[in-house]
């Protein structure tokens, strides 16, 4: 069955700090992974990955895919209060589609 | 422009009643999708549909049912509310399948 595991579940940090968040997938016929970020309501787009090794970067936001081991990480620099969110990656494939069950980022002053 | 618009924001049900949670989108996408999020969890795809009149089950479809009669709709039915529909509803719609997806602000939906 196909599955996307996100780690850690929780994260508590200090801002400044710079974190990673992890996605693994088992999915067939492997389309794309997408990240999102989900504050109090609903999720909005951060990244689209289809590729491994091209970086995809957005200010101190940051992801990669590498296709061959079957994961993304999600890197943050300088973290500040308001990243503080939940964190989900979504996998494609041909036919459907599988959310993590996020991670819950804490950023504290 | 709106983007997804959903209603309505909340909504306490007894079991055994229905209803229809409204989706709205004004962008033009052909994809549109419903997922259901339970506490703590990621969201599970009930429906999601690639154009007016063609519709296609997600990963948890029991229970649900949608439509597609145009392209900017796409109403979620719940027949026979069950305490297990508790959950937080968002649809979501996408220019092309499997690529960025918009999403609508959701709804809380009560089952007791």
């Amino acid at each position: 069955e196909d599955k996307v595991v996100q780690s850690p579940l929780s994260l508590v940090v200090h801002e400044g700090d710079t974190v990673t968040l992890n996605c693994s997938y088992e999915v067939t016929n492997f389309r794309s992974l997408l990240w999102y970020k989900q504050e109090k309501k609903a999720p909005t787009f951060l990244f689209m990955l289809t590729s491994s090794g091209i970086e995809k970067k957005s200010g101190r936001l940051s992801s990669i895919l590498d296709k061959k081991e079957l994961f993304s990480i999600l890197n943050i620099t300088a973290t500040q209060t308001g990243d503080s969110a939940v964190y989900l990656c979504a996998v494609y494939n041909n036919n459907d589609m599988r959310f993590g069950a996020g991670t819950r980022l804490t950023v504290k002053p | 422009n709106a983007g997804v618009t959903q209603t309505p924001k909340f909504r306490i049900l007894k079991i055994g009643q229905s209803m229809t949670l409204q989706c709205a989108q004004d962008m033009n996408h052909n994809y549109m999708y419903w997922y259901r999020q339970d506490p703590g969890m990621g969201l599970k795809l009930i429906y999601y549909s690639v154009g007016a009149g063609i519709t296609d089950k997600g990963e948890v479809p029991n229970g649900y049912n949608v439509s597609r009669s145009t392209t900017e709709d796409f109403p979620l039915r719940l027949e026979l509310a069950a305490p297990s529909q508790t959950s937080v509803y968002f649809c979501a719609s996408s220019y092309q399948l499997r690529y960025e997806q918009y999403f609508g602000p959701g709804t809380r939906l009560t089952v007791t």
